[in-house]
């Protein structure tokens, strides 16, 4: 198995631009997180999905931070507009269930400049 | 609300030497616990995962106990070498999804 896959491993654009994260979990793992890395404040939840439905989304900081998953198979992370203090790494683990552990992916250095 | 404390921060030792990491959580009622390393720059490897009815885990010079009615976890690395550097993160899965400590970084010096 691959493993989870993120893309793109670097982004930067400017302030204001539409950013769009992207996250591949591993085959037959029911569920799907999304985390944000900080120096300040190290590793935070932000969304998961159970099944590709979204349980809890309270860590997503503001409006302009959604999350989709239209399939098993795929889920992104969008920023829009974006701003600088949104520059971190976002990372994307899966599970294949409660208590069962979770893999991460490599994770997406963002700089918002 | 689960909070993670991992202590100390940053730790730097002698190549050889045997060292413990020290990690605590405020709830006890966890599915499990799980400690992973992370590279500069690198994502987060999975290095052991101990439920909560077990008392440790061990994985070649790497140990790991837990007490989940006192709070506590700790990672015994044996034998330490220079190639063990790195930031190793602690965290809890209970009935949110896993909460994180803020990481011990680890120096090991040849």
């Amino acid at each position: 198995d691959a493993g989870v896959i993120q893309s793109p491993r670097h982004e930067v654009t400017e302030m204001g631009q539409e950013v769009t994260l992207r996250c591949k979990p591993i085959s037959g793992h029911d569920y799907l997180f999304w985390y944000r890395q900080t120096m300040m404040r190290g590793l935070e939840l932000l969304i998961y999905f159970n099944n590709n439905v979204p349980i809890d989304d309270s860590g997503m900081p503001e409006d302009r931070f959604s999350a989709k998953m239209p399939n098993a198979s795929f889920s992104t992370l969008k920023i829009q507009p974006s701003e600088p203090r949104d520059s971190a790494v976002y990372f994307c683990a899966s599970s294949p269930g409660q208590g069962r552990g979770y893999t991460f992916g490599s994770g997406t250095r963002l700089t918002v400049v | 609300k689960q909070e993670v404390t991992q202590i100390p921060a940053a730790l730097s030792v002698p190549e050889g030497e045997n060292l413990v990491l020290n990690c605590s959580f405020t709830d006890s009622a966890i599915y499990n616990l799980q400690w992973f390393r992370q590279d500069p720059g690198k994502g987060l490897t999975s290095l052991l995962l101990i439920q909560s009815s077990q008392r440790e885990q061990t994985s070649g010079r790497l140990n790991a106990s837990l007490d989940k009615s006192s709070g506590r976890s700790t990672l015994y690395i044996a034998a330490s070498q220079p190639g063990d550097s790195a930031t190793y993160l602690c965290a809890v899965e209970g009935n949110t999804p896993l909460v994180f400590g803020k990481g011990t970084r680890l120096s090991v010096i040849a």
